[in-house]
């Protein structure tokens, strides 16, 4: 059975700090996404990462995947205010298995 | 081109009761999935359907079912409510099974009291 973790499960930064949300696997997968929720809302798919060594960047945020350890990164740069939502890393093995879910919560 | 569109929003159901959350994709996607989200334990699939006329059970399906009506509607029932239902529920859609990207709709919040 698939595992995902996500740590850490809630963050609290302040605005202008840099800071990294880690997403481990159990099983073989090359291909991860990351998804942001807003409170009440739906998911916002941001990074769909395909291959191992992938990075993908949108604003302050990027997003790595090593196949090999079975890890995700997402690296937020810089926090602002507006980042602060919850973030799941999703496993795909055909199917969806997504990890727990990071709360940000960015400090002015 | 709405997306994927979820009825109801909100719902307060009584132990026992049933009800069908609607799902709905205008994007001509080819399978459809219904999630279930719980405080502190990411998204979890119920069931899903790869292809118009097929459905196949998810992580948590117990005390569930599903109809995939046409290529666009895939619907979720509760036949008898419990508690432990209580959820935020989500229908997302995808190209094909094994396309990257799933598009969720807006959920809805059921409780059963």
């Amino acid at each position: 059975e698939l595992k995902v973790e996500q740590n850490p499960l809630f963050l609290s930064m302040q605005e202008g700090k840099n800071y990294t949300i880690y997403c481990n696997y159990s099983t073989t997968s090359d291909r991860l996404y990351w998804y942001r929720q807003d409170p009440g809302k739906s998911l916002e798919s941001l990074f769909v990462l395909l291959s191992n060594g992938a990075v993908k960047q949108e604003g302050r945020l990027m997003a790595s995947l090593d196949t090999k350890a079975r890890l995700s990164t997402l690296h937020i740069t810089a926090a602002v205010h507006d980042l602060s939502a919850t973030y799941f890393c999703a496993v795909d093995i055909f199917k969806l298995v997504f990890g727990a879910g990071t709360i940000l919560r960015v400090k002015s | 081109n709405a997306g994927v569109t979820q009825t109801p929003k909100f719902q307060v159901l009584k132990t026992g009761q049933s009800m069908t959350l609607q799902c709905a994709q205008d994007m001509n996607h080819n399978s459809m999935y219904w999630y279930r989200q719980d405080p502190g334990m990411g998204l979890r699939l119920i069931y899903y359907s790869a292809s118009e006329g097929t459905t196949d059970k998810g992580e948590v399906p117990n005390g569930y079912n599903v109809s995939r009506l046409n290529k666009r509607e895939f619907s979720l029932r509760l036949e008898s409510a419990a508690p432990s239902q209580t959820s935020v529920y989500f229908c997302a859609s995808s190209v094909t099974l094994a396309t990257y990207e799933q598009y969720f709709g807006p959920g809805t919040r059921l409780t059963v009291t």
